[in-house]
């Protein structure tokens, strides 16, 4: 079964700028979340979609947004892009355990760097 | 703020030394996850806890879930390089929403 698939891999933009990242989950997997780490801050939960709906937000401007489509694929959108927005943004597909615990699955992350 | 505070932050050992790394929160959890990560990946989980004292061992991992559901701590015992990476716990209520700690930064030398 194939893993969570982030593209593109690595991204280099100029502020002002807006940006879309891709994330497909694991076959199976409805749920997907998407999270910024940065050093300073570490992970950080950006929000969550289950069934094309966000369930969940974290703390962040709106200049974040994010949508999910039938098919599970999310994508996440960055608009007016700041140095400050510079991160590695992952990308999580869950889905309940045996035991009925949820255990989330990371993509390799999109590194995004704005200059 | 973070809700999850891991000690330490950073760890370097040689190799066949036993280190624990902490997680600490003053917030019950209904689970505790903790993932390895290497450079340019994504954290790879490593276990899952739900009970309160819950003991996993994965190897020369073991995993403790505190009696309160609050805390947790990873012990590694004989430590190889292969264990290096950045170890992170994460909390988790009902939902998919997962608050991850600090981090801790192992290396090991050969």
């Amino acid at each position: 079964k194939a893993g969570v698939t982030q593209t593109p891999r690595y991204l280099i933009k100029t502020r002002g700028q807006q940006v879309t990242l891709s994330c497909s989950p694991i076959s199976g997997h409805r749920s997907v979340s998407w999270y910024q780490q940065t050093p300073g801050q570490g992970l950080q939960f950006l929000f969550e979609y289950f069934s094309e709906t966000q369930r969940n937000k974290g703390n962040f401007p709106g200049r974040f947004s994010g949508r999910q489509f039938s098919n599970s694929r999310s994508e996440m959108n960055v608009s007016t892009l700041e140095l400050g927005d510079s991160a590695l943004y992952l990308c999580a597909s869950s889905l309940k355990n045996g035991q009925g615990n949820t255990e989330a699955f990371f993509g390799q992350g999109t590194r995004l760097t704005v200059v | 703020t973070q809700l999850l505070e891991q000690s330490p932050q950073f760890l370097s050992i040689q190799e066949g030394e036993n280190l624990t790394v902490y997680c600490n929160s003053s917030s019950v959890f209904s689970s505790l996850q903790w993932y390895r990560q290497e450079p340019g990946e994504g954290p790879v989980l490593l276990v899952t806890v739900v009970t309160g004292g819950e003991v996993k061992k994965l190897k020369r991992l073991t995993f403790q879930f505190g009696d309160a559901r609050k805390d947790s701590s990873l012990h590694i015992t004989a430590a190889q390089p292969g264990d290096t990476g950045l170890y992170l716990c994460a909390g988790g209520y009902t939902g998919n929403q997962f608050y991850f700690g600090t981090g801790t930064s192992l290396t090991v030398i050969p």
